[in-house]
């Protein structure tokens, strides 16, 4: 079972910051926080990751509170390209070394 | 750099026959895994490759499903016989690094079992 929540969808603006949430309370020291989206038909895309420290790159930033139960994935400035189903997963540590487990997901949608 | 390449991209076959999935991975990449989507569920983990060996089998569904990695390269994934409740989409990453860092996803392969 994933091991976090999401909300269901979201809607945000073009050009404006989307913030997608996510919570992962039962997130165990040696876990980390990974991103990926999946645009219609394609497979999955990574987007970024974290462990305990706010990341940055040239896609997105992923905000992480200090006690790290939860997160937060902002796309500074999003296009409608961007568009997509969103899934923040928990793991790389420990026996799920390897494997990512998806949930649900957020789906994104942005509009003119 | 080439990403990571699944064939075929459609396969529709009826119940009770075999079809072949193959997924040829990121040149380097020791790391390869097999997901699927099956209908209105999650994408869910089915195996993980180191090379050649297999590292993580637990959630290949049944003793239909066979998965090889000649020489560590391409891989195969063999459903025989096919029932209906394969159908979905068969995806494929690869990874130069163990673990969840930037795996590499194919587009995938829609299998539709009628």
């Amino acid at each position: 079972d994933a091991k976090t929540t999401q909300p269901t969808s979201m809607d945000c603006a073009e050009g404006r910051a989307a913030n997608l949430p996510c919570n992962h309370s039962t997130i165990s020291g040696n876990e980390y926080v990974y991103w990926y989206r999946q645009i219609h038909s394609q497979g999955p895309q990574y987007i970024i990751h974290g462990l305990k420290n706010n990341e940055t790159n040239e896609m997105a930033s992923l905000i992480i509170t200090e006690d790290r139960k939860s997160s937060t994935l902002i796309l500074p400035h999003a296009t409608l390209r961007d568009t997509a189903v969103y899934y923040c997963i928990v793991g790389g540590g420990g026996t799920s070394y390897g494997k990512l487990t998806f949930g649900q997901g957020t789906i994104l949608t942005v509009h003119p | 750099e080439a990403g990571v390449t699944q064939f075929p991209s459609h396969s529709v076959i009826e119940k009770g026959q075999t079809v072949t999935l193959r997924c040829d991975p990121i040149s380097g990449h020791d790391n390869l895994y097999w997901y699927r989507r099956v209908m209105g569920k999650e994408i869910k983990f089915l195996l993980h490759f180191v090379k050649e060996s297999k590292q993580d089998e637990s959630g290949m569904p049944n003793n239909r499903f066979l998965a090889e990695r000649t020489g560590g390269t391409y891989s195969t994934l063999k459903v025989q016989p096919a029932e209906l409740e394969d159908s979905g989409v068969y995806f494929c990453a690869s990874s130069q690094e163990r673990g969840s860092h930037g795996y590499t996803f194919g587009s995938g392969t829609r299998l539709t079992v009628v």
